[in-house]
């Protein structure tokens, strides 16, 4: 069954140091979402591609963090100087493009630790 | 804006327990529901889903039906199992634009055998 892939799982930092991670959404899945989840809470959108576009980036903090998805694919999202409350789960997820129902799927995370 | 509110948690129940967890959402138009499942130390899962109202989403044993009438999709389970122990997460999608999920903040259930 596909899945989507992240990298890496697991990351600990120092603040002010940058850090990126990365993301291969399911094969055909035009769609890619970048989900933050604090300890605790729900996910919430940071960004959202349709193809390499990016259609959503209102939640994003431009000023520290970014993120593509050049060639419509995979994906990187960067943190660059990372703060202590930006220790979180990252999330990916992507959606096919077909389909009525906006059914996402997860990948298993990549948790931050700043230090 | 649109906005999903949870149960608090964290629920502790014995095994074979009846299980509801409590959703209302605030939305406009016809939003999709969801209920999604996190494991410890793992992304989330769809467990069911519904998209209009009357609808009951059903898998494994769970159900939620979407009341429009009083903005709820509660989540329920006749038999609870040790292995349902997880984060439950409900969502609603938005109907128009750019259709992104807005969670709840998360119930997690403690299931003791």
């Amino acid at each position: 069954e596909a899945e989507v892939a992240q990298s890496p799982r697991y990351k600990i930092t120092e603040k002010s140091q940058a850090v990126a991670f990365w993301c291969d959404p399911i094969s055909g899945h035009a769609t890619l979402y970048w989900y933050r989840q604090i300890l605790g809470q729900g996910p919430e959108l940071l960004v959202q591609f349709q193809d390499e576009s990016v259609v959503d980036d209102s939640q994003l903090p431009k000023d520290r963090f970014s993120a593509e998805r050049l060639k419509g694919v995979d994906s990187t999202l960067k943190i660059q100087p990372a703060e202590l409350g930006d220790s979180a789960m990252y999330l990916c997820a992507s959606r096919p493009t077909s389909g009525i129902v906006n059914e996402q799927f997860f990948g298993p995370g990549t948790r931050l630790t700043v230090l | 804006g649109n906005s999903v509110t949870q149960m608090e948690g964290p629920v502790t129940l014995s095994e074979e327990a009846f299980l509801t967890i409590n959703c209302t959402y605030t939305a406009t138009g016809y939003p999709s529901l969801f209920w999604y499942v996190q494991y410890p130390g793992e992304g989330l899962q769809l467990l069911l889903k519904a998209t209009k109202a009357d609808d009951k989403g059903s898998n494994k044993g769970f159900e939620a039906t979407y009341r429009k009438e009083t903005t709820s999709f509660h989540l329920e389970k006749g038999s609870v199992q040790v292995s349902d122990s997880a984060v439950y997460f409900c969502a609603l999608s938005e109907q128009w634009g750019a259709q992104k999920l807005v969670f709840g903040q998360g119930t997690r259930l403690t299931i003791n055998p």
